[in-house]
């Protein structure tokens, strides 16, 4: 069974600051992954969805990277502004399935 | 693309009480997804359809629910016999056949009390 850990839980930065949020996954036979951002309350939003023979994607200032053989994938938000504000949440589809698997989502404040 | 509609955005209800959300996808989307997420988790998946074509159900979708899509277009899905357990917010997803890009909804939050 497939299982998404990402880390941290939570993050706090101030304004402007480069940061990498992480998330890894079991199975390594995944054909794709997905990064997305959900507001407080409100549903997610897809941000970057990388193939599995991409190793990178890039989004304005959103890069993210995948390595399927040690089960990792990075989101690095450059300059972060106060409206980064938001859980980051990572996403895998299960084997020959349309199904996807979170990890429970690293919230990050950016401070003013 | 007015993106994915669900409906109601809240519903409180009484435990015991029966319940039903509404969701309308991406009108060129043919599949269709029902997450339930709790405070502090990830989305858990429930349920996915392709066309009106139910083809995978969760072993969290007891018997209490089920999920409909008659023609193709609009979803529901409905819980009997509440229980505070179901408690959570409810998301719809939708895709179109040639990619695993989905988009989601705002969700419904469901309060049983």
């Amino acid at each position: 069974k497939q299982e998404v850990t990402q880390i941290p839980a939570a993050l706090s930065v101030p304004e402007g600051e480069n940061l990498v949020l992480n998330c890894s996954f079991t199975d390594s036979a995944i054909y794709n992954l997905q990064w997305f951002r959900q507001d407080p309350g409100k549903g997610l939003t897809s941000l970057l969805l990388i193939q599995s023979s991409q190793r990178e994607q890039t989004s304005g200032r959103l890069n993210a990277s995948l390595d399927k053989s040690s089960g990792r994938s990075t989101l690095y938000i450059a300059a972060s502004q106060p409206g980064d504000s938001a859980t980051y949440l990572c996403a895998v589809p299960g084997a020959g399935s349309y199904q996807l698997t979170f990890g429970k989502g690293t919230k990050l404040s950016v401070i003013p | 693309d007015t993106g994915v509609s669900q409906d109601p955005r809240h519903k409180i209800t009484k435990r015991g009480q029966n319940v039903t959300f509404r969701c309308d996808p991406i009108s060129e989307h043919n599949r269709l997804y029902w997450y339930r997420q709790t405070l502090g988790q990830g989305p858990e998946f429930l349920t996915y359809f392709q066309n009106e074509a139910q083809l995978e159900k969760s072993r969290l979708l007891s018997n209490r629910f089920s999920a409909e899509r008659p023609k193709g277009s609009f979803s529901t899905l409905e819980i009997q016999r509440t229980e505070q357990g179901d408690s959570a917010m409810y998301l719809c997803a939708s895709s179109r056949r040639d990619t695993i890009k989905a988009f989601f909804g705002q969700g419904t939050r469901l309060t049983v009390v």
